[in-house]
């Protein structure tokens, strides 16, 4: 049972598009939401995280959008560049973090 | 800053072996954790540890076992390896308090 699902599966935006990527879980205790981004034969690194009580979070060229009520979040990559070529998972736990489940991840590609 | 390292970093066994990874951190970070990372299947919990000699199991844990002996290292044991767990094996650690997740750069293991 996948509890977080993310959308969708690959991606290619041109350089300086927005690229938009989706996600949503199904259990409502979830309220800390991570997103991850790899890079080929790396492990995965924090990108970008918000917590429940917000519905938005902004970091330089990357935001979350976070709708409770229909527990969907998205992730918003604005002037996407061709280093931004990654693949991008979202994750999401309870207040801890420490059991955090993860999206099958997406797959995005920035053409020059 | 710290890192952690993950050995070996290709793993090659025969099916039926036993196989062991291992994982050290330098962060000092109290919890870490073990993933399955299959191509289109995201990551996948199988062992964590919040403390030395702790061991808690995720969704993945049948056909695994975890060791953590000392604070700064996490080892996984394959029990009994076959094809279909062919996939990257990702080391994480947090830091007490924290929900933020460092990875290590991963094993690739190959079952012949």
């Amino acid at each position: 049972q996948q509890q977080v699902r993310q959308s969708p599966q690959s991606l290619t935006v041109w350089e300086g598009e927005t690229a938009i990527l989706n996600c949503s879980y199904e259990d409502s205790t979830f309220n800390y939401f991570p997103w991850y981004q790899q890079f080929p034969g790396e492990g995965p690194a924090l990108l970008i995280s918000i917590r429940s009580v917000s519905d938005k979070k902004e970091d330089g060229r990357f935001t979350i959008f976070f709708n409770k009520r229909e527990k969907k979040l998205s992730l918003h990559i604005t002037d996407s560049q061709p280093g931004d070529s990654a693949t991008y998972f979202c994750a999401a736990s309870e207040n801890s973090g420490t059991y955090q489940r993860f999206g099958t991840g997406t797959k995005l590609q920035v053409v020059p | 800053g710290g890192i952690i390292t993950q050995t070996p970093k290709f793993l090659i066994g025969q099916e039926g072996q036993k196989l062991t990874l291992k994982c050290q951190q330098n962060f000092n970070h109290d919890t870490m954790y073990w993933y399955r990372q299959d191509s289109g299947k995201g990551l996948r919990l199988i062992y964590y540890s919040i403390t030395e000699n702790d061991l808690q199991k995720g969704d993945l844990s049948e056909g695994y076992d975890a060791s953590r002996e000392k604070k700064s290292s996490f080892s996984l044991t394959v029990t009994s390896a076959q094809k279909n767990e062919m996939a990257v094996f990702l080391c994480a650690s947090t830091p007490g308090g924290r929900a933020e997740q460092f990875f290590g750069p991963g094993t690739r293991l190959t079952v012949l």
